[in-house]
Formats: structure tokens, C-alpha cells, sequence
């Protein structure tokens, strides 16, 4: 199974943007790129989805590189609420093979 | 109303007991999933059910059964729990054509 490296921490400052990069270079052509969060003491949560192009939610923005062995997702201004471990992903159809990584914890400074 | 309610949401138990988690999903999913959350806060998929028919097994011991009745629910049977059983488990569904996954809250299970 195709896997996904990010970054253990990121730390960022309320109100500002956030970048948050994930590397996937062994994804095949019918791996989708999600993305989730969990909030501390919560269950894990979706956030954005993604095949080739762009996508942006009212939660945050994915952007997909051309040869797609990278993605960011971007959060256009954290909030305090905004900390948590975020998850990128790959799964390779709706319903089965979705592995977690070790995530990337975002800090968020008042 | 909870989309992916699981009870208890804690279990503290001894070692060498049986214990289950129950995980119910009102969304009307069709793949439901348990998943184990160790220590170290490392998500790791246990189980996957579909239309109530086991799809996924990822080398989970035998002591541990799920149990699916009906598409809304999927428990999980622990027999002669370790100490090595504790950690947080989750249950998750997905299904009507959306690639969103519901989690539940979690049931942290300590055995002692």
C-alpha cells in the first residue's frame, strides 16, 4: 500500500495561514488523496478529498501537485480550534484500504 | 442525534476477562470498521465490514471478533484481554457514494 510522509509538528499563529505538506510518492493512478483530523480526545474527522485538481471546502483547500506525489493542505487562517494531528491519506476507492500515517500535529499560538 | 455512537466510552477491566464494544451508525452506511489507536497515537485499521460481510482482516489476533447483526451495527469481542489490548479504539462508517468517513468518539479500554 502506497504510503504518505509528513512532518511530526508544524507550529503556526492564529489568524495566519497554514501549510501543511504531505509526500506520497509511490501513489498509483487510482489512489485518491484524503485528508483528516482528529482533535484531541475526539475521533477523527474528514477535511478534504482530492484525485488530480484543486479542491477547496469551506474547511480548507487541497492543492495537488502535477505529478501528484505531493499535496498540501492549506488552511487559510488557523484558529485556536484548528489544533489537532492532521492526517493525509491515500485510498485507492470509496470503501476499503484507508491507512492512517503518523500524521503531522499543528500547534496553534494565540 | 451521534452519526457513529460506541458505548462505553470507558472500559477499565482485568486481564484475562471478555468484553465488547458496541458501535451503531444512524447514516444508513454500508462499511463499517473498527480501528485501534495505541498509545503512541498510531491509527491502525483492525477490521472492515460491508453489507454485514467481513472485507478486511489486518492480522488482528484471534481473541478479538467482530459481529456484525445488521448493516447499522458492528461490535467487537475481546476474549482474555492483555495488557497489551489497551488503547483507544474507533469505529468508523462510510457508504451512500460519499468518500467521507464518520468516526464515533472512541472507547478507551485500559486493562490492569
Amino acid at each position: 500500500d502506497a504510503k504518505t510522509t509528513q512532518p511530526n509538528s508544524m507550529e503556526s499563529n492564529e489568524e495566519e495561514p497554514v501549510h501543511l505538506p504531505c509526500n506520497h510518492s509511490t501513489i498509483s493512478g487510482t489512489d485518491y488523496i484524503h485528508w483528516y483530523r482528529q482533535l484531541p480526545s475526539q475521533g477523527p474527522e474528514y477535511v478534504i478529498h482530492g484525485l488530480t485538481s484543486n479542491v477547496n471546502n469551506r474547511m480548507a483547500s487541497l492543492a495537488i501537485a502535477e505529478d501528484r506525489k505531493s499535496s498540501t493542505l492549506i488552511l487559510h487562517r488557523a484558529t485556536l480550534r484548528d489544533a489537532a494531528v492532521y492526517y493525509c491519506i491515500l485510498r485507492w476507492d470509496n470503501f476499503n484500504k484507508f491507512y492512517f500515517g503518523s500524521g503531522t500535529k499543528l500547534n496553534v499560538k494565540p | 442525534d451521534t452519526a457513529v455512537s460506541q458505548t462505553p466510552k470507558y472500559l477499565v477491566t482485568q486481564m484475562g476477562n471478555d468484553k465488547s464494544i458496541k458501535c451503531e451508525q444512524n447514516l444508513g452506511h454500508d462499511t463499517m470498521y473498527w480501528y485501534k489507536q495505541d498509545s503512541k497515537k498510531f491509527l491502525k485499521i483492525m477490521f472492515s465490514y460491508n453489507n454485514k460481510e467481513l472485507i478486511i482482516n489486518e492480522t488482528v489476533p484471534n481473541r478479538f471478533s467482530p459481529k456484525s447483526p445488521d448493516k447499522a451495527h458492528l461490535n467487537l469481542h475481546i476474549n482474555s484481554l492483555e495488557l497489551g489490548d489497551s488503547a483507544v479504539y474507533f469505529c468508523a462508517s462510510t457508504g451512500g457514494g460519499s468518500p467521507e468517513a464518520f468516526f464515533g468518539q472512541g472507547t478507551r479500554l485500559t486493562v490492569v
